[in-house]
């Protein structure tokens, strides 16, 4: 079973705050993802990441930055957090091959207070 | 522009019912499409993905190039369908765009 696991559950924290959301996988995934999950808004792309040490940028970055020193594990970084960051985090995984399936860490609900 | 079109953010379908989840696709070149599920309290996962043309759960989808749509259909609506659902297209830089989602209500 692959699974892709997220640090957190539910987190809450100050504005201000630097804050991290790690995430972990365990099938040797070339490719990590974080998005947020809002209603009606869907699931939009943070950050994506192919290798160790690369990364690009998403339809939604402002505010975010993130992390992979190994292959394993990708971190999202709230630099300073802001009350609109407050969203349901999901982290994803896949292959780099057509057709590949993503999946999907349990999501951490973020509130900033 | 690559993006995908849910345009209906909440569908109310009676037990037995069929069903239609539209989704339209912007994409220059062969698109990879794929149907996410989110059941509640589990995580998001894969329902179907357009080349493998099986029926899973009883849901099928079809590409239609020529309207640009991947609309997921099911004959007769369960109660565990209740759920909600993303289509998803894959680009040629991995990335995965997704829709916004429409949420699926059974009605017993």
């Amino acid at each position: 079973d692959v699974k892709v696991t997220q640090s957190s559950r539910y987190l809450v924290k100050r504005t201000g705050e630097k804050v991290f959301l790690e995430c972990v996988q365990d099938m040797d995934h070339e490719n990590m993802f974080w998005y947020r999950q809002d209603p009606g808004l869907g699931l939009r792309l943070i950050y994506f990441s192919y290798d160790v040490k690369m990364k690009e940028k998403g339809d939604i970055p402002e505010g975010y930055s993130v992390s992979r020193e190994k292959k394993e594990r990708f971190s999202l970084i709230l630099e300073s957090a802001s009350t609109n960051q407050t969203s349901m985090y999901l982290c994803a995984s896949s292959l780099g091959t057509r057709w590949t399936e993503a999946f999907f860490g349990q999501g951490t609900r973020l509130t900033v207070v | 522009a690559q993006r995908v079109t849910q345009p209906e953010k909440l569908l109310s379908v009676f037990k037995g019912a069929p069903v239609e989840l539209k989704c339209n696709y912007s994409y220059s070149g062969s698109p990879e499409l794929f149907w996410y599920v989110q059941y509640s309290r589990q995580r998001l996962q894969l329902l179907l993905r357009h080349i493998s043309r099986e029926s899973i759960k009883g849901f099928t989808a079809d590409l239609n190039k020529g309207e640009t749509s991947f609309h997921l259909k099911k004959p007769f609506a369960q109660e565990e369908d209740s759920a909600m659902y993303y289509c998803a297209l894959l680009n040629r830089d991995d990335k995965i765009i997704f829709g916004k989602g429409t949420r699926l209500h059974i009605l017993p």
